[in-house]
């Protein structure tokens, strides 16, 4: 089955420590990308990459960091949480030829707390 | 910059109802459309789409017309279900990504 699987769907923790958010796709996609959903703010795109090794920043960058070493991965890092990274996250890829026409797949998401 | 504008929520009908969301973009070309759903706990799920200029996308008795004149994308549904219920998002597609409306929530009581 095609998808997008992120881990871990639910996660607390404190403020300072660490964490990862993974994110893998089975469809062979090119373009991945993390968006941060908050209400009555939507849904906004951190960061995202076209292929492996080239990432860029999304509309709101800062207290994270990405990387896309292989194709099928896009973990989504957060060195030093804080209480304002508390949000609901999406990972999403589409394939490379469909980047400015296509849809976007996207994970059940994952729901951070930050205390 | 491009940017998304939907009507805010909640939206609260009786089962049966007709449906309209309302959808406006600002855009420099013609980037393609979207309607996402999601369901109570659930991610987002790919509703209809357009590519075009006058396109109607349709899926599960929904459907948005892509105008162009107006610069608009509304979302309508015929005859609603207590099973639609779920918040709304209008996005259109740039090269680096999609943009966001904020979301509508729809009730659907029976």
């Amino acid at each position: 089955e095609a998808q997008v699987t992120q881990n871990p769907r639910y996660l607390i923790t404190v403020t300072g420590k660490k964490l990862t958010v993974t994110c893998s796709q089975n469809m062979n996609h090119e373009y991945m990308s993390w968006y941060r959903q908050d209400p009555g703010l939507g849904l906004r795109q951190i960061y995202y990459s076209m292929n492996v090794e080239v990432t860029d920043k999304g509309d709101v960058p800062e207290g994270y960091k990405v990387s896309r070493k292989e194709k099928r991965n896009f973990p989504l890092i957060l060195e030093s949480p804080s209480p304002n990274q508390t949000s609901l996250y999406f990972c999403a890829s589409s394939l490379y030829r469909d980047r400015g026409t296509g849809e976007l797949f996207f994970g059940e998401g994952s729901r951070l707390t930050v205390l | 910059g491009d940017s998304v504008t939907q009507m805010e929520g909640p939206v609260t009908l009786s089962e049966e109802a007709f449906l309209t969301i309302n959808c406006t973009y600002t855009a420099t070309g013609y980037p393609s459309l979207f309607w996402y759903v999601q369901y109570p706990g659930e991610g987002l799920q790919l509703l209809l789409k357009a590519t075009k200029a006058d396109d109607k996308g349709s899926n599960k008795g929904f459907e948005a017309t892509y105008r162009k004149e107006t610069t608009s994308f509304h979302l309508e549904k015929g005859s609603v279900q207590v099973s639609d219920s779920a918040v709304y998002f209008c996005a259109l597609r740039t090269t680096d990504k999609l943009i966001f409306g904020t979301g509508t929530r729809l009730q659907v009581f029976p």
